[in-house]
């Protein structure tokens, strides 16, 4: 099957602090990306989208950041909050195949 | 609204057996897809059905199956089950067909297979 990189870091930050988790995506025809939290026993769920005609899109306490030009996206957390400690995915529509692929994803920490 | 459920949630199976899982997806959606995850290759697309139909496909042999209803629940099934076929499954569903639109995820079912 197909993934984006095996390699799951870790990050780690205290409670009240901004979090920014970093993902690089594969393809530079993607035009659409998504940002999911998983939390353990879970499925991942929605957190924000992004369409590759915006640069930026902001949620509540969440912003997502796109750079095409180095096929970067970024989700910043704002006041990051226990309640956050999650792993993070990213994902890419992948008009070829029609069909989302994730990136291995970035555990988040919070420490009170 | 119930979200998307999934049955069951756990299952020990052994090798060589064969597994139906089964998805319910949010009221009102039509397309289900179904991703396999597991600690050594992360979230990965099975396929998805729209309107009883599969219309996508991953990477994945054909033991791997599924099928969609005219309610649009959904099932998959894994025949001849093999030890790596232990994972995290997981189905979601989207309320039309677009792939932008935004997918909802279930629960999962864990599946052991010793």
């Amino acid at each position: 099957g197909e993934s984006v990189g095996l390699h799951l870091p870790t990050l780690s930050v205290q409670e009240g602090d901004n979090s920014i988790i970093n993902c690089a995506y594969s393809n530079s025809a993607s035009d659409y990306f998504i940002w999911y939290k998983q939390e353990s026993g879970k499925g991942p769920q929605f957190i924000i989208d992004i369409r590759s005609n915006m640069d930026k899109r902001q949620g509540q306490r969440v912003t997502v950041l796109l750079n095409k030009t180095v096929k970067h996206l970024s989700l910043q957390i704002a006041a990051t909050q226990p309640g956050d400690s999650a792993v993070y995915f990213c994902a890419e529509l992948m008009e070829y195949g029609n069909k989302l692929v994730f990136g291995a994803g970035t555990i988040l920490r919070v420490k009170s | 609204k119930a979200g998307v459920t999934q049955t069951p949630r756990y299952l020990i199976k052994t090798r060589g057996q064969q597994v139906t899982l089964s998805c319910s997806p949010i009221s009102g959606h039509r397309s289900v897809s179904w991703y396999q995850q597991t600690p050594g290759q992360g979230l990965q697309f099975l396929f998805e059905y729209f309107s009883e139909t599969q219309r996508n496909k991953g990477n994945f042999p054909g033991r791997f199956s599924g099928r969609q209803f005219s309610n649009s629940r959904s099932e998959m099934n894994v025949s001849t089950l093999e030890l790596g076929d232990s994972a995290l499954y997981l189905c979601a569903s989207r309320r039309a067909g677009g792939l932008k639109d935004t997918q909802y995820f279930g629960p999962g079912t864990r599946l052991t297979v010793l």
